[in-house]
C-alpha cells in the first residue's frame, strides 16, 4: 500500500508569491491534516479536513487555505508569501480514530 | 490547552544499551492518545508507538516501550538495545480522543553512538 505523498518536495518562492502544495493521502484515509514545522515554532497544526470539508483550523492567518477533493487528496495554498512561512510542511492522513500517517514533507523557502 | 513538553533538548546513547525520553502533558481531558513519533533526517514522521489513556498496560513495540504514568501525566519512551537506526529526532504527541489534530512536543534529538 502506498504511502502519504506529497509534492512537490522542494520549493523556492519570492516574498509575496503564492504556492500551492499537494497531499496525496493513503488509499482508503479520508482524514488529511496539515502541520507546518519550523525550528523556532517546532511542529504546529493548520487545518484538518474530511469528506471535503474543513474540519479544524489551527492559529493561522487567513493567507493560509485549504481543500480536499473527492479522492481524499488534498492542496493548501499559502498566498502573500513572507520569509517566516518558509517552513516544512507535513500532511498526514488517518481512517476512523487510528494513528496519523506523514508523508515526506514538503520543504518551502521564501526569498 | 493541552500541552505537550520535552525538557531533553539532545541525548546521547551507546549503541546496544539502554535510553529513555521524556515527556510530560497537561490536560483536563479523559480521552486522550499519546504517540511517539520518529523524524530521521529524511524528515518522514514514524510513528514508533501508541497509548490510550484509559489502557492501564504500558504500550510496548520490540525495542520500544512507555512508561505511561497517567496521574503524574508522565509519558516518558524506552529504548532497550539501541541501534544506529534509531538516532532521530523524537517527538512526543498528544491527541484528545474525538479530535483529530496532534499537539507535539518540542522534539528530543537522539544520538546513538557506536
Amino acid at each position: 500500500k502506498a504511502g502519504v505523498t506529497q509534492t512537490p518536495r522542494y520549493l523556492i518562492k519570492t516574498r509575496g508569491q503564492q504556492v500551492t502544495l499537494s497531499c496525496s493521502p493513503i488509499s482508503g484515509h479520508r482524514s488529511v491534516s496539515w502541520y507546518q514545522q519550523t525550528p523556532g515554532q517546532g511542529l504546529q497544526f493548520l487545518f484538518e479536513y474530511f469528506s471535503e470539508t474543513q474540519r479544524n483550523k489551527g492559529n493561522f492567518p487567513g493567507r493560509f487555505s485549504g481543500r480536499q477533493f473527492s479522492n481524499s487528496r488534498s492542496e493548501m495554498n499559502v498566498s502573500t508569501l513572507e520569509l517566516g512561512d518558509s517552513a516544512l510542511y507535513l500532511c498526514a492522513s488517518r481512517t476512523g480514530s487510528n494513528e496519523a500517517f506523514f508523508g515526506q514533507g514538503t520543504r518551502l523557502t521564501v526569498v | 490547552a493541552q500541552t505537550v513538553t520535552q525538557s531533553q533538548p539532545e541525548m546521547s546513547v551507546q549503541e546496544a544499551e539502554t535510553v529513555t525520553l521524556s515527556c510530560t502533558y497537561d490536560t483536563s481531558e479523559s480521552d486522550y492518545y499519546l504517540f511517539w513519533y520518529k523524524q530521521p533526517p529524511s524528515r518522514q514522521m514514524i510513528l514508533v508507538i501508541r497509548q490510550e489513556a484509559y489502557k492501564q498496560q504500558n504500550a510496548t513495540e520490540n525495542r520500544f516501550s512507555v512508561n505511561f504514568q497517567k496521574a503524574a501525566k508522565s509519558f516518558s519512551l524506552k529504548i532497550s538495545d539501541s541501534q544506529l537506526g534509531d538516532a532521530a529526532m523524537y517527538f512526543c504527541a498528544y491527541r484528545r480522543g474525538s479530535a483529530r489534530q496532534l499537539t507535539f512536543g518540542s522534539g528530543t534529538q537522539l544520538t546513538v553512538l557506536p
